[in-house]
């Protein structure tokens, strides 16, 4: 079965840390992968987000993201971190197949980012 | 305002009496589904639904249903809740389906489910 993991459960930086949250999934097709944010008691928002081309993409709040197919990864970062950037941080993947079109996320990486 | 809105936020209920959770989105998606969200697990999918009437089951779709009557609708239903349902509930929903164009899904706001 496709899954995806993230490398860390909890990340703990000061501010101005850079951050790096590692994703890999297991899936050999045709991917499009997410980053999606989790702010303290609400819900999820779309950070970024790769379809094709540019395997370097950039989202919102100034997070960023690489696709490396060969290493099926997709790993956020962000060169200085804020304390407002504490939220939980999670990787998905799209997948569809004669099986059925879907959505699967990894579990997340809760990140608090110290004052 | 573009949302998608699920209703009620909080419930607490007693085990095997039949609950509904309603979702509603009205941004004319065609694609809407379901999500359970539990400590170190993450997000994982209950069901999903391509257009109306169609649905199928994501990864733990064992002690629910849905139904697609209506494009901005897809209530989820809890037939006989058990205490290992409690859990967060996220409702959400993208223009198209996954296999067709990358797009993003939006969520709602969350329905926190307890069975005891």
């Amino acid at each position: 079965a496709q899954s995806v993991s993230q490398h860390n459960h909890h990340v703990i930086l000061s501010e101005a840390a850079s951050l790096e949250l590692g994703c890999n999934y297991s899936y050999g097709g045709t991917v499009n992968l997410f980053w999606y944010v989790q702010y303290p008691g609400q819900h999820l928002q779309l950070l970024l987000k790769y379809f094709s081309g540019d395997p370097l993409v950039k989202g919102i709040k100034g997070f960023e993201a690489e696709f490396i197919k060969s290493k099926f990864s997709f790993n956020l970062r962000k060169p200085s971190v804020q304390w407002s950037d504490t939220a939980e941080y999670f990787c998905a993947v799209t997948r569809w197949d004669n099986y059925g079109q879907n959505f699967v996320f990894g579990p997340g990486t809760r990140l608090s980012v110290l004052p | 305002e573009a949302q998608v809105t699920q209703n009620p936020r909080y419930l607490i209920t007693v085990t095997g009496k039949k609950l509904t959770v309603t979702c509603s989105q009205n941004m004319n998606h065609e694609y809407m589904s379901w999500y359970r969200q539990d400590p170190g697990l993450g997000l994982r999918q209950i069901y999903y639904s391509m257009n109306v009437e169609v649905t199928d089951k994501g990864d733990v779709p064992e002690g629910y249903k849905v139904s697609r009557k209506e494009k901005r609708n897809f209530p989820l239903i809890l037939e006989s809740p058990s205490p290992n349902q409690t859990s967060l509930y996220f409702c959400a929903s993208s223009l198209r389906p996954p296999g067709q164009g990358g797009y993003e899904q939006y969520f709602g706001p969350g329905t926190r489910l307890t069975v005891t």
